[in-house]
């Protein structure tokens, strides 16, 4: 079965500093993995995602994705955090060859970011 | 450009009660999925439509809860005789073309459904 794992309910970094929300998964076959993030009463805003090729992917706001594929992760990171980038922050994971249509997401990371 | 509009908003309901739940995708956009986000947790799936057709309705919790997309456009999400466990906020989102698998979906703002 497809699972998504994120590890930490909340991270904490000051502003300026640099930000990793840690993201695990499981699924059989090749994943398709994404990040997305949620402002409060909003729905979720796509961030990146890894389909194939350089591991090292580059999405919107600065941030950046890392796939591991020995160690199943897909860790989001961002050299400089800024106050603005507060909010729940969500890894999910497809694939097709097992699970149909469906995304699976994690429980979601709340970043804070402290001025 | 407009994104995926749901509504209502906010809906607030007695148990026992039908509720219906819009959402209104991106125009041409093929994909339509909903999901259910309890409090602090994240979306769950609950059903898939290609244009028209309900490809994976899995996710449904029980034979309650209905959805439709006749016109391969506009969905509703119909849960009937509601229970207080229904209540959370219902999230809509779309994408270009599901057919590969790896276009990002396209969120609304979400119905959040307090069933009293």
């Amino acid at each position: 079965a497809q699972s998504v794992a994120q590890p930490e309910d909340q991270v904490n970094v000051a502003e300026g500093n640099p930000l990793t929300v840690k993201c695990t998964y499981s699924v059989s076959g090749n994943p398709y993995l994404f990040w997305y993030v949620q402002y409060p009463n909003r729905g979720l805003q796509f961030l990146l995602k890894y389909i194939t090729g350089d591991n090292l992917v580059k999405g919107s706001y600065g941030f950046e994705a890392e796939f591991n594929k020995s160690q199943t992760s897909f860790h989001l990171k961002k050299p400089s955090a800024l106050v603005s980038d507060s909010a729940l922050y969500f890894c999910a994971v497809r694939s097709l060859n097992t699970g149909g249509f469906k995304t699976i997401f994690g429980a979601g990371t709340r970043l804070f970011v402290k001025a | 450009g407009a994104g995926v509009s749901q509504s209502p908003r906010y809906k607030v309901a007695k148990r026992g009660q039908d509720v219906a739940l819009r959402c209104d995708p991106i125009s041409g956009h093929v994909s339509l999925f909903w999901y259910q986000q309890a409090l602090g947790q994240g979306p769950e799936f609950l059903t898939y439509f290609q244009n028209e057709a309900q490809l994976d309705k899995s996710g449904l919790p029980s034979d309650r809860f209905f959805a439709e997309r006749p016109e391969g456009s506009v969905s509703t999400l119909k849960i009937q005789r509601t229970q207080q466990e229904d209540s959370a906020v219902y999230l809509c989102a779309s994408s270009l073309s599901e057919a590969r698998g790896n276009q990002p979906q396209h969120f609304g703002d979400g119905t959040r459904l307090s069933i009293l």
